[in-house]
């Protein structure tokens, strides 16, 4: 069984870059049978896709976001990374990662969440 | 982009009672659509994929219809444990969107 971990700093000035990473285990990044995705919750609110990833590098941006993000995978340490640029207070939320099966069209494992806050 | 519209967004409902929740697509996903519960400071939960498909470990008083752009969650009889907030997610080229959620309330 997946378990998926994220780690980052909970605390981002405005305008600076939000960087999280998620550790996979159970399993190999590698594998052919998942995508890699980051999924966001502000406070109080629902959920929003932000990005995916596969083991080859291949990315899929959320339109809205596209301009500020970057996803990017380590196989060599059974990890995935999120970048998000020029934060604002929007951009403050739970910042989940998840396995994503079926060709990618749901996310079957997730980790905790981790809270991040913009602000100065 | 697909847009999903989720209702009702609250649904007030008493242990044992049957209820839905529907999720329309802006244009027609096939059967793409994922739903998900999420209690209170916890991680969405998937229930059920491909429109239909229990996940494993899921009681099977959940189930999921519809194809196209109308998809319905059903709950054949509600549970304590199914006080929560209810999303449904839709995966089309390689882009999901979710529904705005459901919060299933004690009456």
């Amino acid at each position: 069984q997946l378990q998926l971990q994220e780690s980052g700093p909970g605390l981002v000035q405005p305008s600076e870059t939000l960087s999280l990473t998620c550790t996979v285990s159970g399993g190999s990044i590698s594998s052919r049978s998942y995508y890699w995705g980051w999924i966001r919750q502000p406070p109080g609110k629902g959920l929003e896709w932000i990005g995916s990833i596969y083991y080859s590098g291949s990315t899929y941006y959320n339109p809205s976001l596209k301009s500020r993000v970057t996803v990017s995978v380590d196989t060599s340490k059974n990890q995935f990374s999120l970048k998000l640029s020029s934060v604002t207070a929007a951009d403050t939320a739970v910042y989940y990662c998840a396995s994503m099966c079926g060709s990618g069209s749901y996310g079957d494992y997730w980790g905790q969440g981790t809270l991040v806050t913009v602000s100065s | 982009d697909i847009q999903m519209t989720q209702s009702p967004s609250t649904l007030s409902a008493s242990v044992g009672d049957r209820v839905s929740v529907t999720c329309r697509a802006s244009q027609g996903i096939s059967s793409w659509l994922a739903w998900y519960q999420q209690k209170p400071g916890k991680a969405p939960k998937l229930l059920i994929y491909k429109a239909s498909s229990l996940e494993s470990g899921v009681p099977s008083r959940f189930s999921g219809s519809g194809s196209g752009t109308e998809f319905t969650l059903t709950i054949s009889s509600l549970q304590p444990d199914d006080f929560a907030t209810y999303y449904c997610q839709q995966y089309n080229s390689f882009s999901w969107t979710f529904g705005q959620g459901t919060k299933v309330e004690i009456k």
